[in-house]
């Protein structure tokens, strides 16, 4: 069975660009994460849905993110305008429900530059 | 006091010694604990859940959980070269989170 699935797996682009990464969950899994990962922080979850629902997005860190879900399938986190302090590796995970084991995707290594 | 912990490391040991990991948290009520494995520039991967108290052994690896003194360890036992990684316990607590520990990395020597 395919994993999470997501793209780009590098994207390195200027500051003030658009970012848009994407994100297919394992099929029947009705909980996706998105988390940031850098050296300093570590592992931040940024937002949470549940059946295609927004339902925690405490950690998103700035009105220059967004995330939407418009089907159980698919899932995109937007960055805009994109800044140097971005730069950062994305997971998206996605999990049975919300408190089952979650599985990773291989994140999208992200440099702005 | 951050909400998981865990010991940044490195840790060193032999190849075949045992390894133990170990984490803490601040939410008494905190239920379900998971142990992640992250090698270096790949995504994390479950290796072991724990919901009860005491221990629970998958193959050579045994997660052990004390909820009255909020700690949770792992064991690795016969170390390999190839379970050098950074380990990552995540905690979910009772105000409805899932909450990553700093991960501590493990190098086992040949």
């Amino acid at each position: 069975d395919a994993g999470v699935i997501q793209s780009p797996r590098h994207e390195v682009t200027e500051m003030g660009q658009e970012v848009t990464l994407r994100c297919k969950p394992i099929s029947g899994h009705n909980s996706l994460f998105w988390y940031r990962q850098t050296m300093m922080r570590g592992l931040e979850l940024l937002i949470y849905f549940n059946n295609n629902v927004p339902i925690d997005d405490s950690g998103m860190p700035e009105d220059r993110f967004s995330a939407k879900m418009p089907n159980a399938s698919f899932s995109t986190l937007k960055i805009q305008p994109s800044e140097p302090r971005d730069s950062a590796v994305y997971f998206c995970a996605s999990s049975f429900a919300r408190y089952q084991p979650q599985h990773f995707g291989d994140g999208t290594r992200l440099s702005i530059l | 006091q951050k909400e998981v912990e865990q010991n940044s490391g490195p840790l060193s040991v032999p190849e075949g010694a045992i390894a133990s990991l170990n984490c803490t948290y601040s939410d008494r009520g905190s239920q379900s604990f998971f142990w992640y494995r992250q090698y270096s520039g790949k995504s994390p991967e479950l290796i072991m859940f724990i919901y009860s108290n005491g221990d629970k052994e998958d193959g050579r690896f045994t997660a052990q959980l004390n909820k009255a003194s909020q700690y949770v360890s792992l064991l690795i036992r016969d170390s390999q070269p190839s379970d050098s990684a950074t380990y990552l316990c995540a905690v979910k607590t009772s105000y409805d989170k899932v909450i990553f520990g700093p991960g501590t990395s493990l190098s086992v020597i040949p």
